[in-house]
């Protein structure tokens, strides 16, 4: 069975900090998506990536998947209280094209 | 712009009873997807369709079922509530598995 293993499962800073969230696994994954969840709302697309030692960039948000397509991280610089959500990694694996989800991240940014 | 929706934002319902769960998009998507989410252990897959008439079980299945009988609507059916299936429960659907999933709002249901 693949997992996802991301962390930290919560994150609370201040506005203008920086901060990096990880996603892991001992598995392969074909690609890997990223979604920030608001509260009362499902989860919204922000990037997939695709490509060993790909780095996407979103305004203040980049995001990379690991050489060996194992991991990812999620990079947010200058964080504002605007970020505040739910972030989630999904890989797409070996399973028939479903996603596997990590546990998400819950970032609050403070004014 | 795309949409999925999902029949209630909020469901209360008693031990035993049988719950419906609709969802339908309007994007002619082949895949459908029901999950539930619960805090800290982030979206785990409970049933999925490829096609019309078609599913296929989750991580979780047990305790529910679906229906698919036209390609816009997927249903999740709980035949017997149990109060360890309070939880929120999120519809999604896409194009293929390359593609981004849309997800509806949830549904939020309490079972007690």
């Amino acid at each position: 069975t693949q997992l996802l293993e991301q962390s930290p499962q919560f994150l609370s800073i201040q506005e203008g900090e920086n901060l990096t969230v990880y996603c892991n696994s001992s598995s392969v994954f074909s690609s890997l998506q990223w979604y920030r969840q608001e509260p009362g709302e499902g989860p919204v697309l922000l990037v997939t990536v695709v490509t060993g030692g790909e780095v996407k960039k979103l305004k203040r948000l980049t995001f990379q998947f690991g050489d060996a397509r194992k991991d990812s991280s999620l990079h947010i610089t200058a964080a504002q209280p605007g970020d505040t959500g739910l972030y989630l990694c999904a890989g797409a694996g070996n399973q028939g094209g479903k996603l596997i989800f990590g546990q998400g991240t819950e970032l609050s940014v403070k004014p | 712009d795309v949409k999925v929706t999902q029949s209630s934002r909020y469901l209360v319902k008693r031990t035993g009873e049988k719950v419906f769960l609709e969802c339908v998009q309007d994007m002619d998507h082949e895949n459908m997807f029901w999950y539930r989410q619960d805090p800290g252990l982030g979206l785990r897959l409970i049933y999925f369709s490829y096609d019309v008439k078609m599913k296929e079980k989750g991580d979780i299945p047990e305790g529910y079922s679906v229906s698919r009988e036209k390609k816009e609507r997927f249903s999740l059916i709980l035949e017997s509530a149990s109060t360890n299936q309070t939880s929120m429960y999120l519809c999604a659907s896409r194009q293929s598995p390359l593609y981004e999933q849309y997800f509806g709002p949830g549904t939020r249901l309490t079972v007690t």
